[in-house]
C-alpha cells in the first residue's frame, strides 16, 4: 500500500493567516494527487484535483503544489469557513487508494 | 443539484450483516464510477470499494475483501453494499462517493466528486 503522511496533524490559525500542509507519499504518485475538506459533522468536499487543479467553485486563495512524493496544500488568507479537517488523497494505486490521516485547522 | 442519500446503517451484533443502499440522483448515474468510504469514529478516511459505472470493474481493500459486496442497480440509481461477517473494527460512518476521471498533464485522476452525508454502522454485542 502506498502511505500518504500528513503534516502537522493540526495546527492553529488565526483569520488572514496563510496555512500550509505536506502530504509526503510512501512511493512516487505522478500526479495523482487530491486534496478534500471535511468541515465538522459534515461529509468531504473535493477541493483539488491533479496536485494544483482548484476544483469548479473553489476559492483561489487554496492552492496546491508538489511533485513526486511531497505535496502542499496552502491557504493564502484563511477565512472563517476554512477551518476543518483537510486528507490528502492518493489514485495512482488502487490496491488501494489512500489518504492522509489528515490535518485539523483549528482557530488561534 | 447533486444528492447522494445513504440508508441502512444500523447497530448489528458481530458477524452480523447489513446492507447499506445510496440513492442517487442530479446526474447521470450510470456514467459515474461509484465508491464506498467509510470514517470510524474520530478518526481519517478509508475507501474500502469501488464500481465502474458499467458494473465491470470493482475493487475492494483488502481488509472487507471476502465479506462486503458492492453492486449498483442503474435503473433505479441505487448502489449497494452487502456487508457480511462484521466486526468492531467495520464500525465507522458508511459514505456513497460518485467518482470520476479527470484529466490533468495526460494523466486520467479518479477524483472523489459527489458524497453523501453517511449512513452510521455500529457493530457491538
Amino acid at each position: 500500500d502506498i502511505q500518504m503522511t500528513q503534516s502537522p496533524s493540526s495546527l492553529s490559525a488565526s483569520v488572514g493567516d496563510r496555512v500550509t500542509i505536506t502530504c509526503r507519499a510512501s512511493q512516487t504518485i505522478s500526479n495523482y494527487l487530491n486534496w478534500y475538506q471535511q468541515r465538522p459533522g459534515k461529509a468531504p468536499k473535493l477541493l483539488i484535483y491533479g496536485i494544483s487543479i482548484l476544483q469548479t467553485g473553489v476559492p483561489s486563495r487554496f492552492s496546491g503544489s508538489g511533485s513526486g512524493t511531497d505535496f502542499t496544500l496552502t491557504i493564502s488568507s484563511l477565512q472563517p469557513e476554512d477551518f476543518a479537517t483537510y486528507y490528502c488523497h492518493q489514485t495512482y494505486s488502487i490496491l488501494p487508494w489512500t489518504f492522509g490521516q489528515g490535518t485539523k485547522v483549528e482557530i488561534k | 443539484e447533486v444528492q447522494l442519500v445513504e440508508s441502512g446503517g444500523h447497530l448489528v451484533q458481530p458477524g452480523g450483516s447489513l446492507r447499506l443502499a445510496c440513492a442517487a440522483s442530479g446526474f447521470t448515474f450510470s456514467r459515474y464510477n461509484m465508491n464506498w468510504v467509510r470514517q470510524a469514529p474520530g478518526k481519517g478516511l478509508e475507501w474500502i470499494s469501488y464500481i465502474s459505472g458499467s458494473s465491470s470493474t470493482i475493487y475492494y481493500t483488502d481488509s472487507v475483501k471476502g465479506r462486503f459486496t458492492i453492486s449498483k442497480d442503474d435503473a433505479n440509481n441505487s448502489l449497494y453494499l452487502q456487508m457480511n461477517s462484521l466486526r468492531a473494527e467495520d464500525t465507522a460512518v458508511y459514505y456513497c462517493v460518485g467518482g470520476s476521471g479527470k484529466y490533468s498533464y495526460g494523466s486520467r485522476i479518479q477524483t472523489f466528486d459527489y458524497w453523501g452525508q453517511g449512513t452510521v454502522v455500529t457493530v457491538s454485542s
